[in-house]
């Protein structure tokens, strides 16, 4: 089956702890996205990687971090500078370049902080 | 970048066709108007895409007038099924971090 699995569903971390959200995709895609989304709001950019090796901050990307060394795995940082990271953390890819018509959606990991 | 406005919320009932309208006055030449549907605690799903006119496919359709500042998505005859919260996107498809979802317009479909 081609998609995008994100893991672990759920993720509990104590606060000041570092915190690596996992995103991998199947589909060839060339570009990938992380976004966060807060309770009853809409979802805010993070990062986006249109290409291996090169990505690009979004509207938050403060006290995240991120890294795409293989075309199918775009893994996201939740650092201790992260003042609020509670929050449902999703991956999505897409075709990229002018072809791109939608971004496919993993199924979230829900971060809590305590 | 290409904001944009919709309403909160709707209602509906079951079998009735329901129209959303996103408003995107500052859409540029080259930005498509793209609509997602979510569920709670899943990622949001494509639902349709267009450039300009009218666009139909397998689940909605989406009108577009002439100069392009306002979109409607209209879902025929919703299901119980369908209430979920629409996101109207605009923006290049080769540039995501010029499109911004908004919060969406949570549909409540009612038997």
């Amino acid at each position: 089956d081609g998609g995008i699995t994100q893991s672990p569903k759920y993720l509990f971390r104590k606060e000041g702890q570092n915190v690596t959200l996992s995103c991998e995709q199947n589909l060839n895609h060339d570009a990938m996205y992380w976004y966060r989304q807060d309770p009853g709001q809409g979802l805010r950019l993070i990062y986006y990687s249109q290409i291996v090796n090169d990505f690009q901050k979004g509207d938050i990307a403060e006290g995240y971090s991120v890294s795409r060394e293989k075309k199918e795995s775009f893994p996201l940082t939740v650092t201790s500078a992260q003042k609020n990271p509670t929050a449902f953390y999703l991956c999505a890819s897409s075709i990229g370049g002018v072809t791109s018509r939608e971004q496919f959606f993993g199924p979230g990991t829900r971060l809590t902080v305590l | 970048l290409a904001k944009t406005t919709q309403p909160i919320s709707m209602d509906s009932y079951e079998g009735q066709e329901v129209n959303i309208t996103c408003s995107h006055n500052n859409i540029a030449t080259n930005d498509y108007i793209t609509w997602y549907q979510q569920f709670p605690s899943q990622g949001p799903r494509f639902i349709i895409q267009g450039y300009k006119t009218k666009v139909t496919n397998e689940v909605a359709s989406l009108f577009i007038p002439a100069d392009r500042k306002s979109s409607t998505l209209s879902l025929p005859r919703v299901s119980l099924s369908d209430t979920a919260v629409y996101y109207c996107l605009v923006g290049l498809n080769t540039n995501a971090g010029k499109s911004t979802f908004g919060d969406g317009t949570t549909l409540t479909v009612k038997p």
